[in-house]
């Protein structure tokens, strides 16, 4: 692989179920990121990863939980999925090892639908 | 809450013409910038990025920065239907995490033959 995978590409999940959405990315970058993408909303912060061992909260962080054991990996987990989970939700990930930072590389994506 | 605002759209432009793409951004403290071009159902593009005041020219493509209006712009030069897609607008603000962005809700550019 070159560059940033997630899966699933597309799921239906029935509302109170447990998920999580997985982000690999090959390119070693440090920073990591998801974003939810909504009509009319744009693409808002969940969690990001600076370095791995450590996680932050963005802007909408409710509901959503995130881990990073090593440089390469990101899940993101819904503990108990709402139907205003509803979204398209991307992972991202960029190599900022100082200032000014570099753009971001994004995943392909993951269409969820809550019913 | 640090914004960052682009006008929705759609931009339409005819084929060759120039279009001009907004943002402007609240934090005056923000130090990089950039243009992200996303088709419809995939996922955003980088394609510019310009981190002091001026201009920066890429092929088609100039970004133009200026941070005491707290403005950046897109131009697209001889635009193509191929450029059809909307067009985001990021910004680095200030104190948010090293490494994070803020984008705006973007701008949906219509190329027409």
């Amino acid at each position: 692989i070159a560059g940033i995978t997630q899966a699933p590409t597309s799921q239906i999940l029935a509302a109170g179920r447990r998920m999580t959405l997985r982000c690999t990315q090959d390119m070693r970058h440090n920073a990591m990121y998801w974003y939810r993408q909504d009509l009319g909303l744009g693409l808002r912060l969940i969690h990001y990863s600076n370095t791995a061992g450590t996680t932050g909260k963005g802007e909408v962080p409710d509901g959503y939980s995130v881990s990073r054991a090593n440089t390469d990996d990101f899940p993101l987990t819904l503990a108990s999925a709402v139907p205003s989970q509803t979204s398209v939700y991307f992972c991202a990930s960029s190599d900022s090892m100082g200032d000014p930072i570099y753009g971001y590389t994004f995943g392909s994506g993951t269409r969820l639908t809550v019913v | 809450q640090k914004e960052v605002e682009q006008n929705s759209g759609p931009l339409s432009v005819p084929e060759g013409a120039i279009a001009s793409l907004n943002c402007t951004y609240s934090d005056r403290g923000s130090q990089s910038f950039f243009w992200y071009r996303q088709y419809s159902g995939k996922s955003p593009e980088l394609i510019m990025s310009i981190y002091s005041n001026g201009d920066k020219e890429d092929g088609r493509f100039t970004a133009q920065l200026n941070k005491a209006s707290q403005y950046v712009s897109l131009l697209i030069r001889d635009s193509q239907p191929s450029d059809s897609a909307t067009y985001l607008c990021a910004v680095n603000p200030s104190g948010a995490g090293s490494y994070q962005l803020t984008f705006g809700k973007g701008t949906k550019l219509s190329v027409i033959p």
